[in-house]
C-alpha cells in the first residue's frame, strides 16, 4: 500500500511569513510524529500524536510551532512568523507499534 | 558533549566490501538501540532495532550493542552500491506510550559503495 506521503516536498518562504506542512500517515497507523532534520544534524523530534491522546509537543522549539491531527489521520505542521533558522528537512513518520517506523520523504523548507 | 556520536564519514568502500558504521553513547539508560537507512532526498527508513546487549542478523546486516562499552555497530556484509546512502543510529531508554522523545539519534554517516 501507499506509505507516508507530506506535501509539499519543497517550500521557499519569506522571513516572517507562515507556512503549513501537510503528512499523511500510513492508513490506520494509530501513531504519527514530526521531526525536524538540519543539515549534518540528527532528526529532532517535535511532536508525537497517539490516537485520541494529548500530543506529546515537548519537542516543539517555540509556540510558533504548532501541529493539529485531524480525524487520527492527517496531520498539519504550522510555522508562524518563520525564521531563517527553521530552514530544514521536516519529516513525518507513522506506525502502529512503539517503534518509529515508516517516514515519509519530507518537505525542505527554505525560510529567506 | 553530545549523547550519541556518530562519524559522519563520508565513507566509500568497494563493492564487496564488509563496513562497519559505529555510535558512542553517553546515556547508560538507553536500551534500545536502532539502525535507519536515508537515501538522498527520502525519509530514514527503519532497518534493525535491537535490545539491550549482543548481536542480531538479518541477511547481510548485523547489529551489535556493547553496552559495558555504550558502543553500537551496524555491520554490511558483501556491500552493494545499492547500499550507498546516510545511516543513522538512534537509542531510547524504556519504550512507553510517550517514548518519541526518547528516541536520540546519532548525526548519521555518509556511505558510497563504489561498483
Amino acid at each position: 500500500g501507499a506509505g507516508v506521503s507530506q506535501s509539499p516536498s519543497n517550500k521557499v518562504t519569506e522571513k516572517g511569513k507562515d507556512v503549513e506542512l501537510r503528512c499523511d500517515p500510513i492508513s490506520g497507523h494509530t501513531a504519527l510524529y514530526w521531526y525536524r532534520q538540519s543539515l549534518g544534524q540528527g532528526l529532532e523530534f517535535l511532536i508525537y500524536f497517539q490516537g485520541n491522546s494529548a500530543p506529546d509537543k515537548s519537542g516543539l522549539p517555540s509556540d510558533r510551532f504548532s501541529a493539529e491531527r485531524t480525524g487520527g489521520s492527517v496531520s498539519t505542521l504550522t510555522i508562524q512568523r518563520t525564521q531563517q533558522e527553521d530552514s530544514a528537512v521536516y519529516l513525518c513518520a507513522s506506525s502502529l507499534g512503539r517503534l518509529v517506523e515508516y517516514f515519509g520523504p519530507g518537505t525542505r523548507l527554505t525560510v529567506l | 558533549q553530545k549523547e550519541v556520536e556518530q562519524d559522519p564519514g563520508p565513507l566509500s568502500v568497494p563493492e564487496g566490501a564488509i563496513v562497519s558504521l559505529n555510535c558512542t553513547y553517553s546515556n547508560s539508560a538507553f536500551q534500545y538501540f536502532m539502525w535507519y537507512r536515508q537515501y538522498s532526498r527520502k525519509g530514514p527508513e527503519l532497518l534493525m532495532y535491537t535490545y539491550s546487549s549482543g548481536n542480531k542478523e538479518d541477511g547481510r546486516f548485523t547489529a551489535q550493542v556493547d553496552k559495558s562499552s555504550k558502543y553500537i555497530s551496524l555491520f554490511i556484509r558483501d556491500s552493494q552500491p545499492s547500499d550507498s546512502a546516510t545511516y543513522l543510529c538512534a537509542m531510547s531508554g524504556l519504550i512507553s506510550s510517550g517514548s518519541a522523545r526518547q528516541l536520540t539519534f546519532g548525526s548519521g554517516t555518509q556511505l558510497t559503495v563504489l561498483p
